[in-house]
């Protein structure tokens, strides 16, 4: 069955601080899509990457960065330098490649709380 | 591009009320989808569509009802509120299936 675990539930550091939120995920398909969300406090959902499961290649994005291994069954995701405006829950979700139109159905971990102290 | 909007932003009930929960979207977006947000348990998937007309349900459909009439609108119905339903409800669509979603801002329903 497929699963997505967090297993940091919280975690906080002082500002340029860099910090690694971890994201394991369980899947039978071969084909399949891994994303990261942010939810600031207020609220809403920020998509932030998708990957699919054809692509190994690491990404950088100014100060994120994100380690997908398949070895492993990880997409972990990087912030460097980190900073106030980075405190926010983080959800890594997948998808997969299913049937009857359910390719765009997000399982969702639980998310983890980051708090980036000044 | 109001993306997709949803309404209301709060709202509370009385245990058996009914209500509609809209959401619309202008991006032309085939996928839509609902979840629910609950302390500590991530987002869960309630209902789909992945086009006018077709629908599915997700992970946790029971005591739900949706409808897509149009490619814009994805209403949720509760048909007889339970205080297990008190949440944050969110909308979301994508051009198709396994695609990026965008997300509303959320409804939270609070059931007394």
């Amino acid at each position: 069955a497929q699963k997505v675990t967090q297993a940091q539930t919280e975690i906080s550091v002082v500002e340029k601080e860099d910090v690694t939120l971890d994201c394991v995920y369980e899947t039978r398909d071969t084909t399949y899509y891994l994303f990261w969300y942010k939810q600031p406090p207020s609220g809403e959902l920020v998509f932030l990457i998708r990957r699919n499961s054809f692509d190994e290649q690491n990404e950088i994005s100014g100060r994120y960065s994100w380690n997908f291994q398949k070895s492993t069954s990880s997409f972990n995701f990087t912030i460097t330098a980190s900073q106030v405006v980075d405190s926010a829950v983080y959800f890594c979700a997948l998808s997969e490649d299913g049937y009857g139109g359910s390719q765009g159905n997000l399982i969702f971990g639980k998310g983890t709380k980051l708090s980036v102290k000044p | 591009n109001a993306g997709v909007t949803q309404t209301p932003k709060f709202q509370v009930l009385k245990t058996g009320q009914s209500m509609t929960l809209q959401c619309a979207q202008d991006m032309n977006h085939e996928y839509m989808s609902w979840y629910r947000q609950d302390p500590g348990m991530g987002l869960r998937l309630i209902h789909y569509s992945v086009g006018a007309g077709i629908t599915d349900q997700g992970e946790v459909p029971n005591g739900y009802n949706v409808s897509r009439s149009t490619t814009e609108d994805f209403p949720l119905r509760l048909l007889s509120a339970a205080p297990s339903q008190t949440s944050v409800y969110f909308c979301a669509s994508s051009r198709k299936g396994n695609q990026p979603q965008h997300f509303g801002d959320g409804t939270r329903l609070s059931i007394l």
